[in-house]
């Protein structure tokens, strides 16, 4: 299998600050990457799909000027939060595929974020 | 992508088989069927994909139906780690195609 890892695996952040999430693809070279995040007893809901060299694509109702991703090389994509409220506490996850067809996406282990 | 149904929660006895089903009636031609689980406060660990044809890796076996309108996973000897939710996803091809998560099934091994 393919791992990706996340860092940091939790954060914990004054509200109004800016936390940045990244994703890695450890070996493998990923052409697109996902962020997700996941309330408690929730499943999982996509955020945004971000594609190396170009501009993320939302998903409807996801801030794009509050969630902020960069997908600058093959093997990593940066998640940023900006101006953290309490409400954006949440467990983010991320996940990377080689592209190409039948690509199977893998999964980070998640960073679990506290706002206060 | 096709929505799947799954039953919400089931129970497993330590050793035995645990039988997983999903039903994705609105499946296309093209779309396989994914199957990925989440132990509590990880990431989701990928298990298992198939187009038509059954499949069998170390971590399970899948079953598709011929008419590939239902699966069933199947964890031939259930263990207290096997505890998780399990997802069952219907996706089209290709590696930037993203996966649409749904409720899942919360399954319980008990010693």
């Amino acid at each position: 299998g393919a791992v990706v890892s996340q860092h940091p695996s939790r954060v914990i952040c004054k509200s109004g600050t800016s936390v940045k999430i990244e994703c890695r693809s450890l070996d493998f070279q990923a052409t697109t990457m996902f962020w997700y995040r996941q309330f408690p007893k929730q499943s999982l809901m996509l955020m945004a799909t971000s594609n190396e060299g170009s501009k993320a694509t939302y998903e409807q109702g996801v801030e794009k000027d509050k969630f902020l991703i960069n997908h600058a090389s093959l093997t990593l994509s940066t998640l940023t939060v900006t101006s953290a409220h309490p409400e954006d506490s949440s467990f983010y996850i991320c996940s990377a595929s080689r592209g190409g067809n039948q690509e199977t996406q893998y999964f980070g282990p998640g960073t679990r974020l506290l706002v206060l | 992508d096709a929505k799947t149904t799954q039953p919400p929660s089931m129970d497993c006895a330590e050793g035995r088989a645990a039988n997983l089903p999903c039903n994705h009636s609105t499946i296309s031609g093209n779309e396989y069927v994914y199957w990925y689980r989440q132990i509590h406060s990880q990431g989701p660990q990928y298990i298992i994909h198939g187009l038509k044809n059954n499949e069998t890796n170390e971590m399970a076996s899948l079953i598709i139906t011929e008419d590939r309108k239902s699966s069933t996973l199947i964890l031939p000897h259930a263990t207290l780690r096997d505890t998780a939710v399990y997802y069952c996803i219907v996706r089209a091809l290709g590696g930037y195609q993203k996966v649409t998560f749904g409720t899942g099934t919360k399954l319980q091994v008990i010693p």
